[in-house]
């Protein structure tokens, strides 16, 4: 069974910095490529980031380019989210998602979610 | 950027009717085209993957159709575990691979 946990998310003020993570098991990680999905509260899901499974290739949204860095250590199963300079607008929960041979972007398994509130 | 427009923002519907949501891209997308559900306090899950393939153990009352620009998911009769907001997804070749911004089914 896909399972995908993510962790480090908190309260942090506006222009500081997490790392989020997700560790993923029931599936041979470095075969897949992962995602980053977010949510503000009571709002629609927002895609934010994904890399490939050997992690040569990433892409991001406009809304994070050039202060959110996507990254993963296969050897630990796990994929990173650097969320830096942070806003307001950054709140929300967020999910570490397995893509799909089909495509990078289509995701089969989520996790619970990381939740992240930036006070201004 | 392609944006993802769905119709109708809140459906309401009996147990046992059919409901019929729809998603417009603003340029193709071919057939990349994923709708997932998403119940209260959940995460997503995925319903259909290139426009009409049902995912890993979803019901055959869920299935989606179309091509191009215009999408449609049918869930032909409502049961109580169907009640939730659902979101179309394109994957086509480039991001950013957005959102629709969701259709709640409601019971009326």
């Amino acid at each position: 069974e896909v399972q995908l946990v993510e962790s480090g998310g908190g309260l942090v003020q506006a222009g500081g910095s997490l790392r989020l993570s997700c560790v993923g098991s029931g599936f041979l990680f470095g075969g897949y490529a992962m995602n980053w999905v977010r949510q503000a509260p009571g709002k629609g899901l927002e895609w934010v980031s994904t890399i490939t499974g050997s992690g040569g290739t990433t892409h991001y949204a406009d809304s994070v380019k050039g202060r959110f860095t996507i990254s993963r250590d296969n050897s630990k199963n796990t994929a990173f989210l650097q969320v830096s300079s942070l806003r307001a607008e950054d709140t929300a929960l967020y999910y570490c998602a397995k893509a799909t041979h089909v495509s990078v972007a289509l995701v089969d398994s989520w996790g619970r979610g990381t939740l992240v509130t930036v006070s201004s | 950027e392609i944006v993802m427009t769905q119709s109708p923002a809140t459906l309401s519907v009996s147990p046992g009717e059919r409901a019929t949501l729809s998603c417009r891209a603003s340029q193709s997308v071919s057939s990349n085209l994923a709708w997932y559900q998403q119940k209260r306090g959940q995460a997503p899950r995925l319903l259909i993957y290139g426009a009409s393939t049902r995912a890993t153990d979803i019901p055959a009352r869920f299935s989606g159709s179309g091509s191009g620009t215009e999408f449609t998911l049918t869930i032909s009769s409502l049961q109580s575990e169907d009640f939730a907001v659902y979101y179309c997804q394109h994957y086509n070749n480039w991001p950013p691979w957005t959102f629709g911004q969701g259709t709640r089914v409601d019971i009326k």
